[in-house]
């Protein structure tokens, strides 16, 4: 079975960091392009990070450039996302997602929260 | 960046009845448009990709059509399972945008 599954979320304070983890399963993960995507509690999606499937290209969204990093380990079939600097608005369930063609993503992970608050 | 604005906000109907959700680009996204169904607790699932090619299992009730600025996801008859939340999203170079979501109600 085709299956991202995230782990790693949790509260943290203002100013903390956090690692999160996605395992992928079922696919020949280091064929494919990856994504992290995010909906606070309540709204829309955001994407949040892109990395080619060799780990070579890198683009993150404005609201978390600097502050965030995207990385993969193709050997354990695994994406990272590192955050540090939490700010309250980064409260939000994280979803790693695997690209689909130029524009899409196909399958998402089930999601971890996390929470920024004192 | 690219804005997508999805409408109506919330959609009314009854079960059967046609489904019709719009999205509208900020500029030309070409054919790069998909969508997606999101139930309450659970991720996104993705119904249409390049704008009207129907992902793997989804049911033909779903259709999507448009290209440029303009795009169209039709439920033909909405069955019960139907009623969520739908997000059109866009990928242009390296940036991607999703819009606000048009919820399809119970009427």
């Amino acid at each position: 079975e085709v299956q991202l599954v995230e782990s790693g979320g949790g509260l943290v304070q203002p100013g903390g960091s956090l690692r999160l983890s996605c395992a992928a399963s079922g696919f020949t993960f280091s064929s494919y392009e990856m994504n992290w995507v995010r909906q606070a509690p309540g709204k829309g999606l955001e994407w949040v990070s892109y990395i080619s499937s060799s780990g070579s290209t890198i683009y993150y969204a404005d609201s978390v450039k600097g502050r965030f990093t995207i990385s993969r380990d193709n050997a354990k079939n695994s994406l990272y996302l590192q955050m540090n600097s939490l700010r309250a608005e980064d409260t939000a369930v994280y979803y790693c997602a695997r690209a689909y063609y130029y524009d899409a993503f196909d399958i998402w992970g089930q999601g971890t929260m996390v929470t920024v608050s004192s | 960046e690219i804005v997508l604005t999805q409408s109506p906000a919330t959609l009314s109907l009854s079960p059967g009845e046609r489904a019709t959700l719009s999205c509208r680009a900020s500029q030309s996204v070409s054919s790069y448009l998909a969508w997606y169904q999101q139930k309450p607790g659970q991720a996104p699932r993705l119904l249409i990709y390049d704008a009207s090619n129907r992902a793997t299992g989804i049911p033909a009730r779903f259709s999507g059509s448009g290209s440029g600025t303009d795009f169209t996801l039709t439920i033909s008859s909405l069955e019960p399972e139907d009623f969520a939340v739908y997000y059109c999203q866009q990928r242009s170079n390296w940036r991607v945008t999703f819009g606000g979501g048009t919820k399809v109600e119970i009427k």
